[in-house]
């Protein structure tokens, strides 16, 4: 039972356009969400987060939106660079006293193109 | 200025043997958790471990896996009798404490393939 989903497995994007990836959760207990970036070989970075009391949050080139009622979030990133070519994967966690085990969607490997 | 460490970075097992992973966490980090990455698969929890003590284990399997993070030392993930459905990619990482919102820095991984 995927409660984290990233339906797009790969996206193509023209280097200076903006890419939009998309993510999709289930369970209602999750108010905190997260983006990793991931290159062959190596270990997730952490890259943006949010939580469930905002509905964006912008670092640089990189901006998460979220909508609650739909339980959708996305990950903006504009304009697109080479360098951003990777597995970016999202992630949510519940609150409270309960375990910090991030849940993982499948991932979508974005490709810029030059 | 280190990162979380990870060794071996590929480990090689025939069906049957031991595993053993191991994770040094960031410095004055005293979280770690443990993820298992299958091929065209998302990260999935296994276990989240504080200094000498289990937290959280509902993610790992109840059989041939075992972890520990001792006082002093690296934690290990442990797979007794390797099968081939324990090729996969092990992610350590560590945070420096609990909350919603403490980010978990991940280590490079350990490749293990089950011959």
């Amino acid at each position: 039972d995927q409660q984290v989903k990233q339906n797009s497995p790969s996206l193509s994007v023209q280097e200076g356009r903006i890419s939009i990836l998309n993510c999709d959760y289930t369970n209602s207990m999750f108010d905190y969400f997260l983006w990793y970036k991931k290159y062959p070989a190596e270990g997730p970075t952490f890259l943006i987060s949010i939580s469930s009391i905002k509905d964006k949050n912008e670092d640089g080139r990189f901006t998460v939106f979220l909508n609650k009622s739909a339980k959708h979030l996305s990950l903006h990133i504009v304009p697109s660079q080479p360098g951003d070519s990777a597995v970016y994967f999202c992630a949510a966690k519940k609150g409270g006293g309960g375990a910090d085990g991030l849940t993982f969607g499948k991932g979508t490997h974005l490709i810029i193109q030059p | 200025n280190a990162g979380v460490m990870q060794n071996p970075r590929h480990l090689v097992r025939r069906r049957g043997q031991e595993a053993r992973l191991r994770c040094s966490p960031m410095k004055g980090h005293s979280h770690v958790y443990w993820y298992r990455q299958l091929p065209e698969e998302g990260l999935k929890f296994m276990v989240y471990l504080q200094k000498e003590n289990i937290i959280d284990e509902s993610g790992m399997p109840k059989e041939r896996f075992s972890a520990e993070f001792p006082k002093e030392g690296p934690s290990i993930l442990r797979i007794q009798q390797v099968v081939r459905g324990d090729s996969a990619a092990y992610f350590c990482a560590s945070s420096r404490r609990q909350g919603a919102f403490d980010e978990q820095f991940f280590g490079p991984g350990t490749r293990l393939t089950v011959l």
